[in-house]
């Protein structure tokens, strides 16, 4: 199975700008695509699809929201940060079999 | 507008059968695959399998065994069974579409409660 490492919590204030970081055991990136994707999940709530193969913005979802990297290493940026991105956030990748990160919780400094 | 809801027991007693259904709406199993993803209480989140827009399918290694997942496409429904219930089975249990065949999940059910006790 691809394991993907993400920190336990980050805190940031809010209006800056905070990365999310995901690492994979292996690459998941062909010469086309990243399988990588990216998801909110607030208490007591599904999961919300952000980002797609890397850097694809779902539609619906703000564009303070961004995805970048390749390989085995990917982050998540959002900027500014709101309130109401208070969240865990998800990596997940695709190349093969399912697999998700352990969630990083986003909270207020 | 796509939806997906899960229903079924929210208790089951160990070792017996864990039976959810997933119904759809808004698109049509014949055109994308959905996805099984549970999450026990406070933890992360866990791919059980995904049912193909043919039919077939693919599951988890570690639940393989334990696992079967069909679907009745005139009633737009999604059906997880698994059986062997185990405490640590305690979770939300969720269906989610497929976006692109790729494995990225683009919509969510509200997710089901199981808890596994007696």
């Amino acid at each position: 199975d691809t394991v993907l490492t993400q920190s336990p919590a980050l805190a940031v204030s809010l209006g800056q700008r905070v990365t999310i970081s995901c690492k994979a055991s292996e690459s998941v990136s062909s010469s086309s695509y990243s399988y990588m994707h990216w998801y909110q999940q607030k208490p007591g709530q599904q999961p919300k699809l952000l980002i797609y193969h890397a850097s694809n913005l779902e539609s619906g979802v703000p564009a303070r929201f961004s995805g970048s990297g390749s390989g085995t290493d990917f982050t998540l940026n959002i900027d500014p940060v709101e309130a109401d991105d208070i969240a865990t956030y998800f990596c997940q990748q695709s190349w093969n079999d399912p697999t998700f990160g352990s969630g990083t919780k986003l909270e207020i400094k | 507008q796509v939806q997906l809801k899960e229903s079924g027991p929210g208790l089951v007693q160990p070792s017996q059968t864990l039976s959810l259904t997933c119904t759809v709406a808004g698109f049509s199993l014949t055109s994308y695959n959905v996805h099984w993803v549970r999450q026990p209480p406070g933890k992360g989140l866990e791919w059980m399998g995904v049912i193909w827009n043919t039919g077939g399918t693919r599951y988890n290694s570690a639940l393989k065994s334990r696992l079967s997942i069909s679907k009745d496409t005139s009633k737009s429904q999604v059906f997880l069974k698994m059986n062997s219930l185990q405490t640590e089975d305690t979770a939300t249990y969720y269906c989610a579409r497929d976006l692109d065949p790729y494995g990225v999940m683009d919509a969510w059910g509200q997710g089901a409660s199981v808890t596994v006790s007696s």
